[in-house]
């Protein structure tokens, strides 16, 4: 089945500071999604973004499929922005998740 | 719209047992997905369930089963319980083959 990977594992930034998170896939894909899991395990959908380029306030995301990866920009973090943050990819009906990037932001 | 609901939220089970969690898509929505959450394994597919139909099937034990009822609410079941069945389960609704999905809140299983 297909791979998905995500980078860095871990990041923990200062308030303010700007990120970027990558989503590496190994197949071609009918979808991509971003999503951050809060404290209490629920999913909140951040990016729908198959291909090109979109931006929802601070943050942003970009995905290349013919390169199949796609980045996620989180910019002038702030503490509410901790938790994980997971790709999806669907292919052929199913969905596969990566293992996610879990964000500390500082005071 | 409302979003997702999925009942109970928290449930304590003791091996051997079997349970049942449900799920109830956005309104419109026909596709319903289900995934296991654990520490170890991250998040896993179980099924998917399309207009009553599972219509495709992640790596797991026989255990492991689901229905989608007429009016897209779909439920899984979890036979014969073991303590590695332990887990967050979601449930996500979409709208489409190519779809867009949106998750419930879970229900967290602690097996016993």
């Amino acid at each position: 089945g297909i791979q998905v990977e995500q980078s860095p594992p871990d990041l923990i930034l200062q308030e303010g500071a700007n990120s970027t998170l990558r989503c590496n896939f190994s197949d071609s894909v009918n979808n991509l999604q971003w999503f951050h899991q809060n404290p209490w395990g629920q999913l909140i959908n951040l990016f729908y973004i198959p291909s090109g380029t979109k931006q929802n306030g601070r943050l942003s995301a970009t995905t290349v499929a013919t390169e199949r990866y796609s980045l996620l920009y989180i910019s002038s973090s702030q503490t509410t922005d901790s938790g994980v943050y997971f790709c999806a990819v669907a292919s052929a009906g199913k969905s596969t998740f990566g293992d996610g990037t879990t964000l500390t932001v500082k005071p | 719209k409302a979003g997702v609901t999925q009942t109970p939220r928290y449930l304590i089970k003791t091996r051997g047992q079997q349970v049942t969690l449900s799920c109830s898509p956005i309104s419109g929505h026909r596709s319903v997905s289900w995934y296991q959450q654990t520490p170890g394994q991250g998040l896993q597919f179980l099924f998917e369930y399309f207009s009553e139909t599972q219509r495709n099937k992640g790596n797991f034990p026989g255990r492991f089963s689901g229905r989608q009822f007429s009016n897209s609410r779909s439920e899984m079941n979890v036979s014969t319980l073991e303590l590695g069945d332990s887990a967050l389960y979601l449930c996500a609704s979409s709208d489409s083959i190519a779809y867009e999905q949106y998750f419930g809140p879970g229900t967290r299983l602690t097996v016993t």
